[in-house]
């Protein structure tokens, strides 16, 4: 089956209100990171997260290994948040590849 | 932060010819990456290649891909001949090491096969 889950697939919000989106994952991990990307297809890094807690600006990204999960909480949604927001982790028995995971399209209606 | 350069950004090319995808690592990194993404789908790892060599391939790297990075220049995906099935998005990724360190990732190079 599927190694890593996002939830939800997809998520509608007005502007102003906070997403939480969620990666789960059912294996055991070296590391997590997340990705924005952009409707044209590039890849903008957010975190490189394997473990804890990280800011950077309205974005939160946590790591709970022990729970097999990880979040990334966005404050203040803004309309240019809009777009699909990526997941993936290096599997500890890996050679260092990334499993991706399938995404969650997220629209910020103004 | 640290950029990963890929050229071209688009290339169109028609079933059967060759196709060279060229990747700028991050210039101290030692690991190489390769993924694909199929239009509308999941991101799908293809190769990593270390100090001159593949360490994994997936099931997605046929026998018509190669990769290399001659001389320390670029490191470049080859598909010789391309498929139908070749269209779609390449990422190119290098890390500084290879468990447990950040992948960066260049812009991608959408391929279309007619």
């Amino acid at each position: 089956g599927q190694q890593v889950q996002q939830s939800p697939a997809s998520l509608v919000l007005q502007e102003g209100e906070n997403a939480e989106l969620q990666c789960n994952f059912s294996t055991s991990l070296n590391s997590m990171q997340w990705f924005y990307q952009r409707p044209g297809g590039s890849l903008v890094s957010l975190f490189y997260n394997p473990s804890g807690t990280k800011h950077s600006g309205r974005l939160t990204s946590t790591t709970v290994i022990k729970e097999r999960r990880s979040s990334l909480h966005i404050s203040s949604s803004q309309t240019t948040d809009s777009g699909t927001y990526l997941c993936a982790l290096e599997r500890r028995d890996s050679n260092y590849q990334l499993i991706w995971g399938s995404g969650t399209k997220l629209i910020i209606k103004p | 932060g640290p950029k990963v350069l890929q050229i071209p950004s688009h290339q169109i090319i028609d079933m059967g010819q060759m196709v060279t995808l060229n990747c700028d690592p991050v210039s101290n990194h030692l690991y190489f990456y390769w993924y694909k993404q199929i239009l509308g789908q999941q991101m799908e790892f293809l190769v990593n290649f270390y100090n001159g060599k593949v360490m994994e391939k997936s099931k997605l790297f046929k026998d018509q891909f190669s990769v290399e990075r001659p001389d320390g220049s670029y490191f470049t995906l080859k598909i010789q001949p391309t498929a139908l099935e070749d269209s779609a998005v390449y990422f190119c990724a290098s890390s500084l090491k290879g468990s447990s360190y950040e992948q960066y990732f260049g812009p991608g190079t959408r391929l279309t096969v007619l």
